[in-house]
């Protein structure tokens, strides 16, 4: 099955700095990479996703890159502000036909920015 | 407004009993997950259900069941609580060719 791994697993920057995280994935079929951010005692929301027919989308502050060769996909943050910080999941899935749809996580990262 | 809840928000058990927690969506979404999240493993999926009367195992599907008897619900049953599910439960739904999905607030379980 799919196997989602996630770095790093903490990540400290000065606001204004950008953050990258990076996550790699194990299953070739998988075609689907939302991305998460959970804040301190409340749900996962999705902030972006990017499907494999496409190697990066933006939005705002916000981009995804995906590479899938290598199979891997990064999020990266520009002109982070203290309301970033939260922890970032990364995820993948496999949308063909909708037949299979559930989405393997990875461990998660834990942005801090510093004002 | 469309939403997921589940309930409850806080459970406290004692090891041996059986605990079910309600996940209810009133999206209409075909596909209703059941992940958990402890600290250094993310969320990892329990079970997953596509349809009324589907249901399938996910990466920590032990000790866990679930049934899908109508659209809008997924409870997700401990046979018999050990310390080891103590954990923060997440429902979610998506629909069938979903753009990812919506989450419940979460079911902080203990079990003592």
């Amino acid at each position: 099955g799919e196997n989602v791994e996630q770095h790093p697993s903490t990540l400290s920057v000065q606001e204004g700095d950008s953050a990258v995280i990076k996550c790699t994935y194990s299953d070739s079929a998988s075609n689907y990479f939302p991305w998460y951010k959970q804040e301190l005692g409340k749900r996962p929301q999705l902030i972006i996703d990017i499907r494999s027919n496409v190697g990066e989308k933006k939005d705002q502050r916000i981009a995804v890159t995906l590479n899938k060769t290598a199979k891997h996909f990064s999020l990266h943050i520009t002109e982070t502000q203290p309301e970033d910080s939260a922890v970032y999941f990364c995820a993948a899935s496999n949308r063909y036909g909708g037949a299979t749809n559930k989405l393997i996580f990875g461990t998660g990262t834990l942005l801090a920015v510093q004002p | 407004d469309a939403e997921i809840t589940q309930s409850p928000r806080h459970k406290i058990t004692e090891t041996g009993r059986q605990v079910t927690l309600a996940c209810h969506q009133t999206w209409n979404h075909n596909n209703m997950f059941w992940y958990r999240q402890d600290l250094g493993h993310g969320l990892r999926l329990i079970h997953y259900s596509y349809g009324v009367q589907d249901t399938n195992k996910g990466e920590v599907s032990d000790g866990y069941s679930v049934s899908r008897s109508n659209t809008e619900d997924l409870p997700l049953t401990l046979e018999s609580a050990a310390s080891s599910q103590t954990s923060v439960y997440f429902c979610a739904s998506s629909e069938s060719r979903g753009h990812g999905y919506t989450f419940g607030s979460g079911t902080r379980l203990t079990v003592v």
